[in-house]
């Protein structure tokens, strides 16, 4: 079964740093370029960033709000994806989930989900 | 960045009923486009990409259309499992960006 496993989120303080894991199963995931999206309680779906597979790079983008403070990235031996996120702000709140796309870069797997709640 | 916008916010629709939502880009974004069904508390799920091509295992009763900066989602006939918030995610450039979403609820 084809599975992405989120974990990590919290309570943390603003200025605070949280470390996000997404565990994958089912699939070849050395060769998936995977995602962070993030969804903040009630609002929309906001792209975070993304990482390719080393074989193409293993080069990572990041959306504006969040570039210079998250880093995203791999383990292809353990099939699992990071997110380090530093310098935590409260509108950085969300469930933050992981998901690969697909060839036409359609976002296909997705996992549970992790809530992030940055609050003194 | 491109901008993504949906109409309408929300609809009030019965079972049986045909639904169409629409998604504006910015700029061009060819037929870089995506929709996705997220209900309460779930994840998102894709429906279709390429702007008209069926996820697999999703229902027929789902399409697509259109390409450049106009595009609609289509739900041929509403079925009680289909009430839920509908995204369309643009998927030409960086970054990528989702419309702000429509929820499709019971009349």
């Amino acid at each position: 079964e084809v599975q992405l496993v989120e974990s990590g989120g919290g309570l943390v303080k603003p200025g605070g740093s949280l470390r996000l894991s997404c565990a994958a199963s089912g699939f070849t995931f050395s060769n998936a370029w995977m995602s962070w999206v993030r969804q903040a309680p009630g609002k929309g779906l906001e792209w975070v960033g993304r990482i390719k597979s080393k074989t193409d790079g293993g080069t990572t983008d990041y959306a504006a709000p969040v570039k210079g403070r998250f880093t995203i990235s791999r383990d292809d031996s353990k099939n699992t994806l990071f997110l380090q996120m530093n310098s935590l702000k409260t509108e950085d709140t969300a469930v933050y989930y992981c998901t690969t796309r697909n060839s036409w870069y359609a976002f296909d797997i997705w996992g549970q989900g992790t809530m992030v709640t940055v609050s003194s | 960045d491109i901008q993504m916008t949906q109409s309408p916010s929300s609809v009030s629709a019965s079972v049986g009923d045909r639904v169409t939502i629409t998604c504006r880009a910015s700029q061009g974004i060819s037929s870089w486009l995506a929709w996705y069904q997220q209900k309460p508390g779930k994840a998102p799920k894709l429906l279709i990409y390429a702007a008209s091509r069926l996820q697999s295992g999703v229902p027929s009763r789902f399409s697509g259309s259109g390409s450049g900066t106009d595009f609609t989602l289509t739900i041929s006939s509403l079925q009680p499992e289909d009430f839920a918030t509908y995204y369309c995610q643009q998927a030409n450039s960086f970054p990528f960006t989702f419309g702000p979403g429509t929820k499709v609820d019971i009349k």
